[in-house]
């Protein structure tokens, strides 16, 4: 497609389970990233993937958090045990090549009660 | 990574011109200047980047200072829709990607 698409756009989960969210990146993109924007405008790197292959994980909490982009399936961030400090909105944004321009999704808004 | 120092805040009025500025006063010979905007409850959207030289789309205009210490994101025209955060970036080419977002500019137009 040519827009990145994050699903889903909410998910509510209760402290200590778990929290699975996806993104389709546009066609044609070699490159995935993951940013987490827990108050308005602070956002943190997470993880960036090249194709299937993990880029750079140096945002990635040691614990808790994975992701995955497996061919011919929408890339997924999972976090385990989830906690209230958890909550926020998490971005996927893609690019044709790493250097390129990233175009973002708009975002799945995790919520951990 | 460099640091980019930007207002918090600025106020325009609609189809005036609007220069958002950008201090990167640490940036290095191959760091990248990247504009990204965030409008209220979407994601990020690119705006423009550029090295050196000044740089022209149909968003938006980015003019470099000659010792690329700062940079300024000129928009022509500002319409009520160009409301939103606008981010400074500082990426280096060649490296990881990643962008590291600050605190941008809350970016108001009236009427």
């Amino acid at each position: 497609g040519e827009e990145v698409a994050q699903t889903p756009k909410h998910l509510v989960r209760g402290e200590g389970q778990k929290a699975k969210l996806y993104c389709a990146p546009i066609k044609g993109h070699s490159y995935v990233f993951w940013y987490q924007q827990v108050l308005k405008n602070e956002f943190k790197f997470l993880i960036s993937f090249q194709n299937e292959n993990v880029f750079d994980e140096t945002g990635m909490p040691k614990e808790r958090f994975s992701a995955k982009c497996l061919p011919n399936s929408p890339c997924s961030l999972e976090i385990q045990a989830t906690k209230l400090e958890d909550s926020a909105v998490y971005f996927c944004a893609s690019s044709r090549q790493g250097n390129q321009p990233q175009h973002f999704g708009d975002g799945t808004r995790l919520s951990i009660l | 990574d460099a640091k980019t120092t930007q207002p918090n805040s600025m106020e325009s009025n609609e189809e005036e011109p609007v220069h958002l500025p950008c201090n990167h006063s640490t940036i290095s010979g191959t760091d990248y200047i990247h504009w990204y905007r965030q409008l209220p409850s979407q994601g990020p959207e690119y705006v423009i980047h550029g090295l050196t030289s000044n740089v022209n789309n149909r968003m938006a205009s980015l003019a470099i200072a000659e010792d690329r210490k700062s940079s300024t994101l000129i928009l022509h025209r500002a319409t009520l829709r160009d409301a939103a955060v606008y981010y400074c970036i500082l990426s280096r080419g060649g490296s990881n990607y990643k962008l590291t977002f600050g605190k941008g500019t809350l970016l108001t137009v009236n009427p």
